[in-house]
């Protein structure tokens, strides 16, 4: 079935280093949402991508959309403590008037102060 | 603050009740969706429905029936369920139709099955 694929799973880094976490579908998708959740909490919208080799910067956030519209992928500079948490892509497949938001396994991100 | 909210916010049952996860939303979104989350996993798509019809059910057991009573409500009813099914109950909304739009998540009922 379609997937999208997210790694790696867990990162630790720590506090001013960089993070990088990777989206890769197996079909093409229409467009690509990312959401963070942070511990105990619920997902929350970050951004979306539509356009092929779409680059979005939310201050220290930057996500990319491939030219193919098949991966992804969100990288944060000089992480902070509040960055901890799962960050999950979510692609977008048609479907009916409504469509099918699939997401990927999500990242963890753990940040030694 | 979350404009999607969810109740109860924790529930435990056993194998034999039958209870109800309830979502209310003002924002006026006509797609309204069900998602399950286990520990440590993704929000695995149950149902959604649009325009208050059953647009999407993903092969989910019998034993979970949604209900769409208007376009502000969604219910989740629960009868029979395993302890597997233990796990947070997401709802979630967006605009209807084919555009692309975000989600917006209420907060979860974490759901135990006893």
């Amino acid at each position: 079935g379609q997937q999208v694929m997210q790694i790696p799973q867990y990162q630790h880094v720590q506090e001013g280093e960089d993070f990088t976490t990777y989206c890769n579908s197996s079909t093409t998708l229409s467009n690509i949402q990312w959401y963070k959740q942070r511990p105990g909490g619920h997902p929350v919208f970050l951004i979306q991508l539509v356009k092929s080799g779409e680059v979005k910067k939310q201050k220290r956030l930057t996500f990319q959309f491939g030219e193919a519209k098949k991966n992804s992928s969100l990288h944060i500079t000089a992480t902070q403590t509040t960055d901890v948490g799962t960050y999950f892509c979510a692609g977008l497949l048609l479907g009916g008037n409504t469509g099918k938001l699939i997401f990927g396994q999500g990242t963890t991100l753990q940040v030694k102060p | 603050d979350t404009e999607v909210t969810q109740t109860p916010k924790h529930l435990v049952m056993g194998m034999t009740n039958k209870k109800s996860l309830k979502c209310e939303q003002h924002m006026g979104h006509r797609a309204m969706y069900w998602y399950k989350q286990k520990a440590k996993k993704p929000p695995e798509l149950m149902f959604v429905y649009s325009y208050e019809k059953l647009s999407i059910n993903e092969s989910v057991p019998s034993r979970f029936s949604p209900e769409c009573p208007n376009s502000s409500l969604l219910n989740l009813h629960l009868h029979a369920l395993q302890p597997e099914d233990s796990a947070l109950y997401l709802c979630a909304v967006k605009r209807a139709g084919t555009e692309p739009g975000e989600l917006f998540f209420g907060e979860g009922s974490r759901l135990t099955v006893l």
